[in-house]
């Protein structure tokens, strides 16, 4: 199984500012994928990261407020831009094990806007 | 909006007994995937089942699936109070690449 890691694993950010989350995968994949989960809700997918081309966004979710790169096989960040208490969340990555189909998850990093 | 609803939505039991939790979707699947996640920490997998697959076993964990009822259990045998946890399913459309949607989950509470 993938081992992901992801930084920061918390943090604690003002109103308008911005905070990226790297996600770091100690094998290469081709899809990376990023959630959102709510304080007390389950996970919702924001996009899917594929290396080379532009990420794909689910309904809800832009690209002005949650740009993501993918420089390289193992590696993606997010970008959760102009912050606001509702982006406060839990916001993982995950890779697909093409082999087997399982989807592994990073420890996730947990956001709280003031 | 969620693809897979779960039930119930918490559940409390005593050590030994055991746990069955639902889950049910709404169009087809490639897999269905069931995660336990510990206090709002990253999710641990626990299981995989294919659309053509009926039931699987791991060690102490049952998952069947249903295709014709859309909907899944997950039985967990001798429950610990180590499973105190919440868990989810999750499904993978047919179709498309991997991507996720995930149940409401549930909060599952074993006491010693």
């Amino acid at each position: 199984s993938a081992v992901i890691s992801q930084k920061p694993s918390r943090d604690i950010c003002q109103r308008g500012t911005s905070l990226t989350i790297q996600c770091q995968v100690d094998s290469q994949v081709t899809m990376m994928f990023w959630y959102r989960q709510q304080p007390g809700q389950s996970l919702t997918l924001i996009a899917t990261a594929n290396q080379g081309s532009e990420a794909t966004y689910e309904s809800g979710f832009v690209i002005d407020k949650f740009p993501i790169s993918r420089p390289n096989l193992t590696f993606s960040t997010l970008t959760v831009s102009n912050m606001s208490p509702e982006d406060s969340s839990i916001y993982l990555c995950s890779v697909d094990d093409y082999l087997t189909d399982t989807q592994y998850f990073g420890p996730g990093t947990r956001l709280t806007v003031l | 909006s969620q693809q897979g609803e779960e039930d119930p939505q918490a559940l409390s039991i005593q050590e030994g007994e055991n746990a069955t939790m639902n889950c049910s979707y709404k169009t087809s699947i490639n897999n269905l995937q069931w995660y336990r996640q510990n206090s709002g920490r990253g999710l641990v997998h626990l299981i995989l089942i294919r659309s053509n697959e009926r039931e699987k076993h791991s060690g102490r964990l049952r998952v069947t699936l249903d295709t014709s009822k859309k909907s899944s259990s997950l039985l967990i045998t001798a429950s610990r109070a180590a499973d105190t946890a919440s868990y989810f399913c999750a499904t993978a459309l047919s179709g498309g690449y991997n991507k996720l949607i995930f149940g409401a989950g549930t909060r599952l509470a074993v006491h010693p």
